[in-house]
């Protein structure tokens, strides 16, 4: 079946540096790729949706310079978390959509990725 | 606005019925679906419920809708330890790009 893959799956970081995440669809192309952030013990929150060849949408609240997502190919979208900070920690997953598959149930997600910035 | 609300925690023992509930305010949902969560894992997609069907059962998983109330609910028979996880409802609201509303999500713990 489709897989999505995500690296790393695991990264620390000091306060003030970027950290990059990448989301990988690893057998199908996917114009249209999402983000969410989850917090411990809590749902996942979309942050945005990234388009491949054009700029991402954001989500109210979420904040684009700091978050920045980069959609270059059909098969691969970036997060970089900008000068992080510990408030950013979170676990960060990605989800994508087949482009050859009609409706919404063909969505599939990463394994995703948890950031500890200290 | 759109809400997707579930209880919290739910606990089982082994080899019986597991129901989580679900309700969901966004009446322009075309799917309704449920999501598994390990610890320290990414979704897995369990199933999913087109918005003009009742019921769809996959094996030991059978989803109800009830679309006049909004509610939605998943049904684990035969609860086994290895289901102990964390079960998400969500919907994709009017919007049939992919982007889904989620749940906070339902411990489930399910006790030998």
């Amino acid at each position: 079946g489709a897989v999505v893959s995500q690296h790393p799956s695991r990264v620390i970081c000091k306060s003030g540096t970027s950290v990059k995440i990448e989301c990988r669809s690893l057998d199908f192309q996917a114009t249209t790729m999402f983000w969410y952030r989850q917090f411990p013990k809590q749902s996942l929150m979309l942050m945005a949706t990234s388009n491949e060849g054009s700029k991402a949408t954001y989500e109210q609240g979420v904040e684009k310079d700091k978050f920045l997502i980069n959609h270059a190919s059909l098969t691969l979208s970036t997060l970089t978390v900008t000068s992080a900070h510990p408030e950013d920690s979170s676990f960060y997953i990605c989800s994508a959509r087949d482009r050859r598959r009609g409706g919404a149930g063909e969505l599939f997600f990463g394994e995703g990725s948890r950031l500890t910035v200290l | 606005g759109e809400d997707v609300e579930q209880s919290l925690f739910l606990s089982v023992r082994e080899g019986d019925s597991s129901v989580i509930n679900c309700t969901y305010t966004d009446s322009s949902s075309t799917y309704l679906y449920w999501y598994k969560q390990e610890p320290g894992a990414g979704l897995q997609l369990l199933t999913y419920i087109f918005s003009n069907m009742d019921m769809k059962q996959d094996q030991r998983l059978t989803v109800l809708l009830n679309k006049k109330d909004k509610h939605l609910s998943l049904r684990i028979a035969d609860t086994q330890t290895g289901d102990s996880a964390i079960y998400f409802c969500a919907e994709n609201g009017s919007s049939n790009t992919g982007k889904l509303i989620f749940g906070q999500g339902t411990t489930l713990q399910v006790k030998p």
